[in-house]
């Protein structure tokens, strides 16, 4: 499975968008790209994934290059709320995936 | 009911002791997992469940036993523990077995061995 790069942290002023970059330059062609979330003392929680092409729903965008080397998670409004450690995964299916380090994104009121 | 739940939220025991912690999901999920959590560190996968049989065992040491009596039910028993071993032990479900990702993870319990 890809190896996946995230800086270690970020800031964002609530109400503005969070753009959260991740690098997975060694993605193979049948890698989905998955980004989960941990809010303090919490479980993971299960944000967005693709393949290949943008993804929308009502939590987040996903945005992937047309390379699949990296990818940008978007919270478009950030709140308070959304302050946590997020996480980027690259994996096929069959294969069990592995938490990086992530990115403790900090929304500042 | 989409939640996963386990219990206990906080566990206290001694290095001689035999303690249990159980997860239970009632989604129809096919796969669960266990995870351990050291402070400030990501999750780390110790063993999965795929259709009630053991999948995967992340060279776990023996000392953490898993068990699933059922579709709905994961444990792990404990016995022997070492203050190392204290974390925040996570369980997750996900719907169609293994080669599905969309986890759903639970609050997590809280170990400390002392």
């Amino acid at each position: 499975d890809a190896k996946t790069t995230q800086p270690p942290s970020m800031d964002c002023a609530e109400g503005r968008a969070a753009n959260l970059p991740c690098n997975h330059s060694t993605i193979s062609g049948n890698e989905y790209v998955y980004w989960y979330r941990q809010i303090h003392s919490q479980g993971p929680q299960y944000i967005i994934h693709g393949l290949k092409n943008n993804e929308t729903n009502e939590m987040a965008s996903l945005i992937i290059t047309e390379d699949r080397k990296s990818s940008t998670l978007i919270l478009p409004h950030a709140t308070l709320r959304d302050t946590a450690v997020y996480y980027c995964i690259a994996l096929n299916t069959g294969n069990q995936f592995y938490f990086g380090t992530g990115t403790s994104l900090t929304v500042i009121p | 009911d989409t939640e996963v739940t386990q219990t206990p939220k906080h566990l206290v025991m001694g290095m001689t002791n035999k303690k249990s912690l159980k997860c239970e999901q009632h989604m129809g999920h096919r796969a669960m997992y266990w995870y351990k959590q050291k402070a400030k560190k990501p999750p780390e996968l110790m063993f999965v469940y795929s259709y009630e049989k053991l999948s995967i065992n992340e060279s776990v040491p023996s000392r953490f036993s898993p068990e699933c009596p059922n579709s709905s039910l994961l444990n792990l028993h404990l016995h022997a523990l070492q203050p190392e071993d204290s974390a925040l032990y996570l369980c997750a479900s996900s719907p169609y077995g293994v080669s599905s990702y969309e986890q759903y993870f639970g609050p997590g319990t809280r170990l400390t061995v002392t």
